[in-house]
């Protein structure tokens, strides 16, 4: 258990929807980190936050936005959702500060869209 | 910007050794990160350099090269259970007090027995 938790685990829903995914970080991390998996592709960075403020974006579309909140939880928002987004949503939290501080990550959040 | 290069896939036998490689162009470094991934599993960390050189940790050892860009992954005495994809990731340039973390596709790795 890395200690990241994902909510829900599964989420099927129509095309034209719009879902919201939460994260709780490891105790203590101020960095929160999206990442989106589809079946044919790597780990694609979505966005980054850290203790409330955005700090990096990656390849996150228009109709995706996600938030951080004053307890650190961060939540993942996707509307009007289209086949494509179907994927594993995960989230990645790291402490600040050291040089060799990996990155944990949730369990994930499998969402299918039909 | 990142870009990192691994291969798509690699087989080997049980109780044999395999080197996955990994090369990578970036505007700033700050470490390489090896992440173990089963399928639908959440990925793991396995090892980290961020200094040229080897780092051993068991079975598993990763090497890194700045000046060229490239790292491997070494595992040794392959197991049925090392089947898995392996990313390759590297963290970028500081900023503030956070670092991006990008992944290349990953290498899946089938061990045969």
């Amino acid at each position: 258990d890395s200690g990241v938790t994902q909510t829900p685990k599964h989420l099927i829903t129509a095309t034209g929807q719009r879902v919201t995914l939460r994260c709780s970080p490891r105790s203590g991390d101020l960095s929160v980190y999206w990442y989106q998996q589809s079946l044919d592709q790597g780990l694609q960075f979505l966005i980054q936050y850290y203790n409330g403020e955005e700090r990096a974006k990656g390849n996150i579309l228009e109709r995706f936005s996600a938030q951080q909140f004053p307890d650190l939880h961060s939540e993942l928002n996707l509307s009007s959702l289209e086949l494509g987004d179907s994927a594993l949503y995960f989230c990645a939290s790291s402490v600040t500060g050291g040089l060799n501080t990996e990155a944990f990550f949730g369990q994930g959040t499998r969402l299918t869209v039909v | 910007g990142q870009n990192i290069d691994q291969p798509t896939e690699m087989t080997a036998t049980e109780g044999a050794i395999v080197q996955i490689n990994c090369t990578y162009q970036t505007s700033g470094f700050n470490g390489l990160f090896w992440y173990q991934q089963h399928a639908g599993e959440a990925p793991t960390f396995l090892s980290y350099n961020v200094l040229d050189g080897l780092e051993e940790k068991g079975r598993f050892s990763s090497f890194l090269s700045r000046s060229k860009g490239y790292s491997y992954l070494l595992l040794k005495e392959l197991q049925m259970k090392d089947s898995a994809s392996y990313l390759c990731a590297v963290r970028g340039p500081y900023s503030g007090s956070a670092r991006q973390l990008t992944f290349g596709s990953g290498t899946q790795l089938t061990v045969l027995p």
